[in-house]
């Protein structure tokens, strides 16, 4: 059964980066899928920031500035979601997503904006 | 836009139909889909259907019980929930599927609606 792991919460100082992960189980390559991200703030509906799979197939989503952007770490089985010159609205929980067979999400990170 | 409606207090065993009502977008050419949402267990997929309604999936937790399917004239998604747990209460999303054409399968949901509780109690 696989399984995406986040970490729970996350935190990281005004404009500077944030580096939320996304551990794959044993039974999936990371590199062969694409990694899907999205922001949820309070009250809200989830919102798809971008996908990735390789530098050269990867999308972010209508109105996602560029400062999202998304990686793979292979030897950590891990995908990246990288957010440069965070801002306070960054504040938010951020799941990650794939298809190994059917849909699959993370348990979702809390970002806390120092 | 899409307007999710239907939710609300229903014992185990019972029934509910969500309704996802969508506006602004060629629905019959978008995969749609059900995604809930829990505090305890976070996002879970529940459901799919293509565009043309001609295909179905279902998270093995709800196969057999929940029912996609989809009017293209009234632009409509509905998910038909028999034997209720109170394992299935949580917020339910409805999705729009990023790719035109209307398959389901390794795409963005790109559109969400605010969602309908659904609590199953007694």
């Amino acid at each position: 059964q696989p399984v995406l792991t986040q970490p729970p919460s996350s935190s990281a100082s005004l404009g500077k980066s944030a580096r939320l992960t996304c551990m794959l189980s044993s039974d999936i390559n990371v590199n062969n899928y694409k990694i899907f991200w999205y922001q949820q703030k309070p009250g809200s509906p989830p919102r798809y920031l971008l996908y990735y799979y390789s530098d050269s197939d990867k999308g972010r989503g209508s109105g996602v500035p560029s400062r999202f952007s998304g990686s793979k770490d292979v030897s950590a089985n891990t995908a990246i979601l990288l957010i440069s010159g965070l801002q306070s609205e960054d504040e938010a929980d951020y799941y990650c997503m794939m298809w190994p067979s059917n849909v699959l999400f993370g348990g979702g990170t809390k970002l806390t904006v120092l | 836009q899409l307007l999710e409606s239907g939710g609300g207090l229903v014992q185990p065993g019972g029934s509910l139909r969500l309704s996802c009502a969508t506006s602004g977008l060629s629905f019959p050419n978008y995969a749609m889909t059900w995604i809930r949402q829990t505090p305890g267990k976070g996002l879970e997929w529940v459901s799919a259907i293509s565009g043309g309604g001609e295909s179905t999936y279902y998270a093995v937790s709800v196969m057999g019980r929940f029912t996609v399917s989809r009017d293209n004239y009234m632009n409509t998604l509905f998910l038909q929930m028999n034997d209720l747990r109170a394992e299935d209460t949580a917020l339910y999303y409805c999705a729009k599927c990023s790719s035109f054409g209307g398959v389901f399968g390794t795409d963005a949901f790109d559109m969400w609606g605010q969602g309908t509780m659904v609590t199953v109690s007694s």
